[in-house]
């Protein structure tokens, strides 16, 4: 059962205009959310969060939009360069006393053309 | 890599054999995690540590078990290797208090013929 689900395997964005990856969950016990960047041969690396008492995380080109009644969330990058080709994750946890557990999603693969 | 080491980073081996992964982080972080990434299911979680010989099963844990006997290590074992644990390993710290975001080291590639 996949509890976090990125239904667009990939995308691709031409250089300059918006990027726009999708998420959704189906555990509302999830408090927490964070995308995740990844090249290959690397381990991910964090890349912006939102607690779920926000709707909006804004860190320079990126922005994370939560919508929690409709268990959603979204980051934006604008404008997309071609370094931000890579693969994207995005994970959630719940506070449960003892370790914040990460569930990812399957990920989106980014593609920034010229 | 926020002082995660995983080694090795590649290893071919056989099925049936016994593979241990070592995660070794250099700022004593409590938490320790290993995750593996596949195709069309991203990171999931086999086993965490809160502590030393502090562990817990993650949900894909079965044919792995993890020790930790000190603080910086934390081993993942495949008591007897199959093909379907030919993956990539990541191992992750915790660095901060709770809901923090994790750290990941390189990754280890682990085939299994």
């Amino acid at each position: 059962d996949q509890q976090v689900k990125q239904n667009s395997p990939s995308l691709s964005v031409q250089e300059g205009r918006i990027s726009i990856l999708n998420c959704d969950y189906t555990n509302s016990m999830f408090d927490y959310f964070l995308w995740y960047k990844k090249y290959p041969a690397e381990g991910p690396t964090f890349l912006i969060s939102i607690s779920s008492i926000k709707d909006k995380n804004e860190d320079g080109r990126f922005t994370v939009f939560l919508n929690k009644s409709a268990k959603h969330l979204s980051l934006h990058i604008v404008p997309s360069q071609p370094g931000d080709s890579a693969v994207y994750f995005c994970a959630a946890s719940a506070m449960d006393g003892t370790a914040s557990k990460l569930t990812f999603g399957t990920g989106t693969r980014l593609q920034v053309t010229l | 890599d926020a002082g995660i080491t995983q080694s090795p980073r590649h290893k071919v081996t056989e099925t049936g054999t016994p593979v241990t992964l070592r995660c070794h982080q250099t700022e004593n972080h409590r938490y320790m995690y290993w995750y593996r990434q596949d195709p069309g299911h991203g990171l999931r979680l086999i086993h965490y540590s809160y502590g030393v010989k502090d562990t817990d099963k993650g949900e894909v844990s079965d044919g792995y078990s993890v020790s930790r006997s000190k603080t910086e290590d934390f081993l993942l074992t495949l008591e007897s290797a199959t093909s379907s644990q030919t993956s990539v390993y990541f191992c992750a710290i915790r660095p901060g208090q709770d809901n923090s975001p994790l750290h990941f080291g390189n990754g280890t590639r682990l085939t299994v013929t």
